[in-house]
């Protein structure tokens, strides 16, 4: 099955500046690759997502790449802000046909420090 | 419009006893997820289920775990003979499920089973 790796674990930056969480994938066959956020005491909530067929999405300050051959993909946040400290999680699923459950990386801790 | 509501909130129980989750999904929403997220983990996938399709358990830790959805909607994740390491935060998710086969999940709060 599909094994998702995400680095860091814990990320701290100063409001302003850029953030960037890193994951990889195993499965070649997966195409979607969404990014939730998860507030303290909530459950994950979609911020952006990437299909297999675009190399980068944007929106507003946040911005995801992909690269298929390397099988990795990135969050990319700038103008960092308080409200951003959250813990985020990458993950990936396998075409329609195959397992259809998302895949999750074990998330990354962000804390803006203002 | 009302988001996915599971319940309890908050379950402190017994080792040993059984418990009972429930996820209300939005409504219209086929796909149903139950995830388990430990102290500090990841979110590990436990079932799913689709429409009138046979739900695919293969994320099940053991065969304490069991979940039911009834009229494809209300679903009850069962944990019986609980353990210790059982301890987590269960996280109910409905989606909408596009030709792609993917679809924005929408989680509860999460139900935080404490084991003592």
């Amino acid at each position: 099955g599909e094994n998702v790796e995400q680095h860091p674990s814990t990320l701290s930056v100063q409001e302003g500046d850029s953030a960037v969480i890193k994951c990889t994938y195993s499965d070649s066959a997966s195409n979607y690759f969404p990014w939730y956020k998860q507030e303290l005491g909530k459950g994950p909530q979609l911020i952006i997502d990437i299909r297999s067929n675009v190399g980068e999405k944007k929106d507003q300050r946040i911005a995801v790449t992909l690269n298929k051959t390397a099988k990795h993909f990135s969050l990319h946040i700038t103008e960092t802000q308080p409200e951003d400290s959250a813990v985020y999680f990458c993950a990936a699923r396998a075409p329609w046909g195959s397992a259809r459950q998302l895949t999750f990386g074990s998330g990354t801790q962000l804390t803006v420090l203002p | 419009g009302a988001g996915v509501s599971q319940s309890p909130s908050n379950k402190v129980t017994e080792k040993g006893k059984d418990v009972e989750l429930r996820c209300d999904p939005i409504s219209g929403h086929t796909a149903l997820y139950w995830y388990r997220q430990s102290l500090g983990q990841g979110l590990e996938f436990l079932i799913y289920f689709q429409g009138n399709s046979a739900p695919d358990k293969s994320g099940l830790p053991s065969d304490r775990f069991s979940a039911e959805r009834t009229g494809g909607s209300v679903s009850t994740l069962t944990i019986q003979r609980t353990q210790q390491e059982d301890s987590a935060v269960y996280l109910c998710a409905s989606s909408l499920l596009d030709r792609g086969g993917t679809g924005e999940l929408f989680f509860g709060e999460g139900s935080r089973l404490t084991v003592l």
